[in-house]
């Protein structure tokens, strides 16, 4: 079936140093790729998107870039902040004929930012 | 109050004992939806509410009994659950089911069950 697969956390990293969080969905079909991210005692929120390949989605400094031939959606940073500490999923929409669409979301990776 | 709301924040309870999860959007929402975040998991969509009907029901134990008594408000009965049950349990909102894939989460509501 449909799913998604994140790199497992946590990742611990040094303000200012680059990130990436890999994540990867199978093909079926062709979904729209979603990050989300959940700040500490919060909800989840949409961070960013993309709905075609080579879109690349970006917010707060993130980026990714949607990969069809690697079926691969790869959250980016320059330079993390502490604030930036939080859970990340990576969510593709898979739609499903005659029954609308289903949002997949994958297990989160957390991100810890140290200064 | 903006958003989506839940209560309470915090709740433990017995494996007897009865309670209630309470959700609340403000944002004119017409789908609504329970999830379950367990640690290392992923997110597990539980029930789906689009315009007070529910639309899905993922295998969800009779020990949860969802409520929806308008596109407003969602609530979560609980009754005789086991401490696997416990987790963090999130609502969201969508503006109608064709607009699922930008969703409104809540802050979410830390169950023990004990």
């Amino acid at each position: 079936g449909d799913s998604v697969t994140q790199m497992e956390g946590p990742v611990t990293l040094s303000e200012e140093a680059f990130l990436t969080i890999n994540c990867t969905y199978t093909a079926t079909g062709y979904p729209s790729l979603f990050w989300y991210v959940q700040y500490p005692g919060e909800g989840l929120q949409l961070l960013l998107k993309a709905t075609k390949a080579d879109d690349k989605g970006s917010n707060k400094g993130f980026e990714a870039t949607y990969r069809k031939e690697t079926t691969s959606f790869h959250l980016e940073k320059g330079s993390v902040q502490v604030s930036d500490s939080a859970v990340y999923f990576c969510a593709p929409h898979y739609m499903i004929y005659n029954q609308g669409g289903k949002l997949i979301f994958g297990q989160g990776t957390e991100l810890s930012v140290k200064p | 109050e903006t958003g989506v709301t839940q209560t309470p924040r915090h709740l433990v309870m017995g494996m007897t004992n009865k309670k209630s999860l309470k959700c609340e959007q403000h944002l004119g929402h017409n789908a609504m939806y329970w999830y379950k975040q367990s640690a290392k998991k992923p997110l597990e969509l539980m029930f789906v509410y689009n315009f007070k009907e529910q639309t899905e029901n993922n295998s969800v134990p009779s020990r949860f009994s969802p409520e929806c008594p308008n596109s407003s408000h969602l609530f979560l009965h609980l009754h005789t659950l086991q401490p696997e049950d416990s987790a963090l349990y999130l609502c969201a909102s969508s503006q109608d089911l064709a607009n699922q894939e930008t969703q409104y989460f809540g802050p979410g509501t830390r169950l023990l069950v004990l």
